[in-house]
């Protein structure tokens, strides 16, 4: 059973409209991660998340984008004003869990496949 | 900076055989290595680790891979390949131990033949 479950899976929008993704652990966790995939290119590192507070970020994740856990439990991705190069699958991901991999293993959601249009 | 290389985008094997996904890596500090699987339409699946001790590592379904410091490698093998085996492979590196972020390779494909 995975870590993280993933809503929704798959999101089609409009350019310049908002977007949010949702991140759902099943189990108590203190680390967050996005990450995206743009189709055909590899896994790139959005942003960290550890007590509420951004803890790093990447180059990539500008003003457009913000993360919180506005109920304590879902981890939210937000892009205020998406734009065509947004299109790409989304990946949450958690550090530890029963996965086998020990506390510092990150184990990440199924995705969301976000398609701007 | 760390950083990744799987040198071969795809790798195809025939069921049976050995098979095995390169990596290598760079960082300025000691290397915590992972590999990961991605089936179609999947998340990223944890196979294995490396963070210390034993130079050969063995993970799910079969799976193990190598830590060799001189030739900064991490190849991931295994022994006789099966069809379920077919995905998307990516390798991964932080160097720090207070920083989880993860660094990917552009991962590979490998698909093994009946």
């Amino acid at each position: 059973e995975p870590e993280v479950t993933q809503t929704p899976s798959h999101q089609v929008t409009q350019m310049g409209q908002e977007v949010i993704l949702r991140c759902v652990p099943i189990s108590n966790h203190l680390y967050f991660y996005w990450y995206r995939q743009i189709l055909g290119q590899k896994v790139e590192f959005l942003v960290s998340f550890y007590n509420n507070e951004i803890s790093e970020k990447s180059e990539i994740f500008d003003d457009q984008f913000s993360v919180e856990r506005p109920d304590g439990s879902n981890f939210t991705l937000k892009i205020r004003s998406t734009k065509l190069e947004d299109s790409a699958m989304y990946f949450c991901a958690v550090l530890g869990g029963a996965g086998g991999g020990g506390t510092d293993t990150q184990y990440f959601g199924p995705g969301t496949r976000l398609t701007v249009l | 900076a760390q950083s990744v290389a799987q040198p071969e985008d795809q790798v195809n094997v025939a069921e049976g055989n050995p098979l095995t996904v390169k990596c290598t890596y760079s960082v300025s500090g000691n290397p915590y290595l992972f590999w990961y699987v991605q089936y179609p339409n999947r998340g990223l699946q944890f196979l294995l680790k490396y963070i210390t001790g034993d130079n050969l590592v063995k993970g799910s379904y079969g799976f193990e891979a190598e830590f060799n410091k001189s030739q900064t490698s991490f190849h991931l093998k295994k022994p006789s390949a099966l069809v379920s085996d077919s995905a998307l492979y990516f390798c991964a590196v932080r160097d720090m131990p207070d920083d989880y972020k993860l660094s990917f390779g552009a991962g590979t494909t490998v698909t093994v033949r009946a």
